[in-house]
């Protein structure tokens, strides 16, 4: 059954650092998704992404944040300086066009901003 | 804006006990609904759905009905087995297409003891 992936599954790194975290959807869908979920809080939408651009972003996507799919198969997120407050776990998500729009998550990165 | 409440965590039973997690939300238009189950390690996973009031989702024994009137979604099984031991989240979306994005609850913990 085609899954989500995303690598890796903790990220450790130090205040002010970029990181990337990676995400490989299911190959046939056309919407993409970021949303992430700071430890006992709710998970909370990042991002969308379609047709090789932003659909929509929260208040949270700041300039800090970028998205990318650099090829067919990868969608990225990006953090240029990290923050303390960015700690939490990432979810990648993608969907085909449906009318109610499934979305299939995957196991998520673990971020920890040192 | 959209929003979901689920009634506080964890919850603990005994195996083929009885489960009500309960959810309601406030949302913009006819919003469609879901429920999410995080098993330990693993990604977020459609547990069942309902697009439009009245519409009952079921899934593995799990049940919920859409409650316009009540504006809630309360998730229901009868007999819950060890394998059940999940984080569940209650979603909604009010739109189709690149701009769904999910809205999260803040997702119960159930452990279920032999």
């Amino acid at each position: 059954e085609p899954e989500v992936t995303q690598t890796p599954s903790h990220q450790v790194t130090q205040m002010g650092q970029e990181v990337i975290l990676r995400c490989v959807p299911i190959s046939n869908h056309l919407y993409f998704y970021w949303y992430r979920q700071i430890l006992g809080q709710k998970v909370e939408f990042l991002v969308s992404f379609y047709n090789n651009e932003i659909s929509e972003k929260s208040e949270i996507f700041d300039d800090q944040f970028s998205v990318e799919r650099p090829d067919g198969s990868n969608f990225t997120l990006k953090i240029r300086s990290t923050k303390l407050e960015d700690s939490a776990m990432y979810f990648c998500a993608s969907s085909e066009l449906t009318s109610y729009n499934e979305q299939f998550f995957g196991p998520g990165t673990r971020l920890t901003v040192l | 804006g959209n929003s979901v409440t689920q009634m506080e965590g964890p919850v603990t039973l005994s195996e083929e006990a009885f489960l009500t997690i309960n959810c309601t939300y406030t949302a913009t238009g006819y919003p469609s609904l879901f429920w999410y189950v995080q098993y330990p390690g693993e990604g977020l996973q459609l547990l069942l759905k309902a697009t439009k009031a009245d519409d009952k989702g079921s899934n593995k024994g799990f049940e919920a009905t859409y409650r316009k009137e009540t504006t809630s979604f309360h998730l229901e099984k009868g007999s819950v087995q060890v394998s059940d031991s999940a984080v569940y989240f209650c979603a909604l979306t009010s739109a189709t297409g690149a701009n769904s994005k999910l809205t999260f609850g803040k997702g119960i913990t159930l452990s279920v003891r032999p």
